[in-house]
Order: structure tokens, then C-alpha cells, then sequence
């Protein structure tokens, strides 16, 4: 079956620091990959997406791009801020054919908290 | 901007006893989704419900789980006879239905603690 691994956390970082999280999976097919990041107190929310191999999807500073030659999706970003603390859930929803209802794969999440 | 919302934030109950989790999802999606996640592992798939009825579910969610949409808004999760395996937190989604791609959007969920 599909699944997402992702590197252990939690992640502690200065602010103005490069982030990396990374994101391997597995799957049959060809999935489509996404991050999302909960705040505290808030639910999951969509950050990036990407749908095909070597997309790249970018928002708000971070970005991730899609590698099937090495299964991964690592999300960076080249200078966190103290309000980029939250919990990264790195996703995968299946698109091997048949009827999908659009059911999501997660990783465990890793917390990042980044000190002024 | 509408949100999903999920209450209650928490809920405590003892082996054995029923509980009803609740969300209300965004008004005009169409699936309906609750995941789950015990502290420190991963979020889990439970199911997907579609049309009324339930469109697919995972291995976890076993006889002991049901969901409905009563009313055209709500949309609940219970779970009739809890275990202490069940503390988790549950997270409910819902999106539109006119792509596959469609952002799934979370509530903030409701803590299950079962004693």
C-alpha cells in the first residue's frame, strides 16, 4: 500500500536559518504529493501541492519539488521566520487508476520551532 | 473565509461508553472525510463519505465506527463502544467535488481521551 515517511523531529532553528523537511514515499502509480502545516490551535492547512513528476509547488517562501526517481518531496525554505513554527504534514493521495475519492496518506508530522 | 469547525475540542469518556464526535463541514463540498491521529504516530485515513453513503473506508474503522450526516450540515463520527486504543485526535475534512485535486480543508479537531 501507499506510504509517507518523514525525517524525525521536532526541528529547532534560528530565524533567518535554511529548513529542509524530508519526504520520501511509496506508492503505486502516480501520486500526487502535498504538504500541509498546522498551526497551533488550527486544523491542517493545503501549504503546496504537486501533481506530476518534477513539479515544483512553492508558497508562502517554502518549496517542494517532486522527484519519482527518488520518491521524495523535501520541503525548504531558505529563511524561516519565528511565525513559520508549526507542525509539517507531508501527504500523498493515490492515482492508480480506478475510482478515487480522494483518500490522503500522511506522514507523522515534524514539528518546527524557530527561536528569534 | 469558511472553515471547518469540530467540536468538542475534547472529550473524555470511559471504556465502553459511546461517544459522537461532530463536525460541520464547509457548506457547499460535497466529501466528507475523519482521520485520525494517535500522539506521536502518523494521521490516519478512517473513511470518506460521498452521496450518503460511505465511499471508502480503512481497515481501523471496524464495526465498532459508524458516521452520518443527519441534517445536511453536520456530518458525525461515533464510535459505540470506545477502547483506550481509540484516544487520538480526530481530524474531519471536506472538499468540493469538481476535481480529484480538490484541497482537502481540515477542522482543527477534537482530542478523544478514552479511560
Amino acid at each position: 500500500g501507499n506510504s509517507v515517511t518523514q525525517m524525525e523531529g521536532p526541528v529547532t532553528l534560528s530565524e533567518e536559518a535554511f529548513l529542509t523537511i524530508n519526504c520520501t514515499y511509496t506508492a503505486t502509480g502516480y501520486p500526487s504529493l502535498f504538504w500541509y502545516v498546522q498551526y497551533p490551535g488550527e486544523g491542517l492547512q493545503l501549504l503546496l501541492k504537486a501533481t506530476k513528476a518534477d513539479d515544483k509547488g512553492s508558497n508562502k517562501g517554502f518549496e517542494a519539488t517532486y522527484r519519482k526517481e527518488t520518491t521524495s518531496f523535501h520541503l525548504e525554505k531558505g529563511s524561516v521566520q519565528v511565525s513559520d513554527s508549526a507542525v509539517y504534514f507531508c501527504a500523498l493521495k493515490g492515482n492508480a487508476g480506478g475510482t478515487s475519492y480522494g483518500k490522503l496518506t500522511f506522514g507523522q508530522g515534524t514539528i518546527l520551532t524557530v527561536h528569534p | 473565509e469558511p472553515e471547518v469547525t469540530q467540536t468538542p475540542s475534547h472529550q473524555v469518556t470511559q471504556m465502553g461508553q459511546e461517544v459522537i464526535l461532530r463536525c460541520v463541514p464547509i457548506s457547499n463540498h460535497l466529501y466528507f472525510y475523519w482521520y485520525r491521529q494517535i500522539l506521536g504516530q502518523k494521521v490516519e485515513f478512517l473513511v470518506s463519505f460521498y452521496n450518503n453513503e460511505i465511499s471508502e473506508k480503512s481497515e481501523i474503522f471496524d464495526d465498532q465506527f459508524s458516521v452520518e450526516r443527519p441534517d445536511g450540515s453536520n456530518f458525525t463520527l461515533k464510535i459505540r463502544s470506545t477502547k483506550l486504543e481509540d484516544s487520538a485526535m480526530y481530524f474531519c475534512a471536506s472538499r468540493t467535488g469538481t476535481s480529484d485535486y480538490n484541497e482537502q480543508f481540515f477542522g482543527p479537531g477534537t482530542r478523544l481521551t478514552v479511560l
